[in-house]
């Protein structure tokens, strides 16, 4: 399977304080995306980055991209109690066709 | 509002009956793709099209069908179900390939 993984499978912080999670892959790819879901509710694209791009912003989220490591991390700062739910990384193919999901990181922010 | 429309939200139904489940875009978006998701699996890629009359397998499309007859509707079809097809189940389209994906809200299916 090409599916991805994110580490740490759970996290819990205090509301304020920033989260790391990061993401491994195994193959190269057209592009990673972040997705987040609130339980049991549709995925949220947050950000895509380009195999070709290193870093990205939006708001309170930055997310680097190592495809040397086949690594991603995604860090949200100065986190809020809304900012709970599970994150996701997919990564596109090559061609961009398909896509492989991580199994995603719980994050847990308490207000 | 732009969104993506599955159809039922939650289905039980028996081993072997066939069901389809409905997926519809208003985005005028040419990728489509469903998902399934299951407890430690995260999501896996059933089946993907890039455009009307063009469909090609995912990660996990055995015991799936799909077809695209129309820009806007992508519907995924259980011929036979059996319990393992029992899951939660997303649509998503994009623009295109490579792009965001919007996601539907999900159809939670039971085969017993």
């Amino acid at each position: 399977s090409q599916q991805g993984e994110e580490d740490p499978q759970a996290l819990s912080i205090q509301e304020g304080e920033n989260a790391t999670m990061n993401c491994s892959y195994k193959t190269s790819i057209n592009n990673l995306q972040w997705y987040r879901q609130n339980s049991g509710r549709g995925l949220v694209h947050l950000i895509l980055i380009r195999s070709n791009e290193r870093e990205k912003h939006s708001g309170r989220l930055r997310v680097t991209l190592d495809t040397s490591k086949k690594s991603s991390s995604l860090l949200i700062t100065a986190s809020r109690a809304a900012d709970t739910a599970s994150y996701f990384c997919a990564t596109g193919s090559n061609t961009g066709n398909q896509f492989y999901f991580g199994t995603g990181t719980s994050l847990t922010v308490i207000p | 509002e732009a969104q993506v429309t599955q159809n039922p939200r939650y289905l039980i139904t028996v081993t072997g009956k066939k069901l389809t489940v409905t997926c519809s875009q208003n985005m005028n978006h040419e990728y489509m793709s469903w998902y399934r998701q299951d407890p430690g699996l995260g999501l896996r890629q059933i089946y993907y099209s890039m455009n009307v009359e063009v469909t090609d397998k995912g990660d996990v499309p055995e015991g799936y069908k799909v077809s695209r007859k129309e820009k806007r509707n992508f519907p995924l079809i259980l011929e036979s179900p059996s319990p393992n097809q029992t899951s939660l189940y997303f649509c998503a389209s994009a623009s295109g390939a490579g792009y965001e994906q919007y996601f539907g809200p999900g159809t939670r299916l039971t085969v017993t």
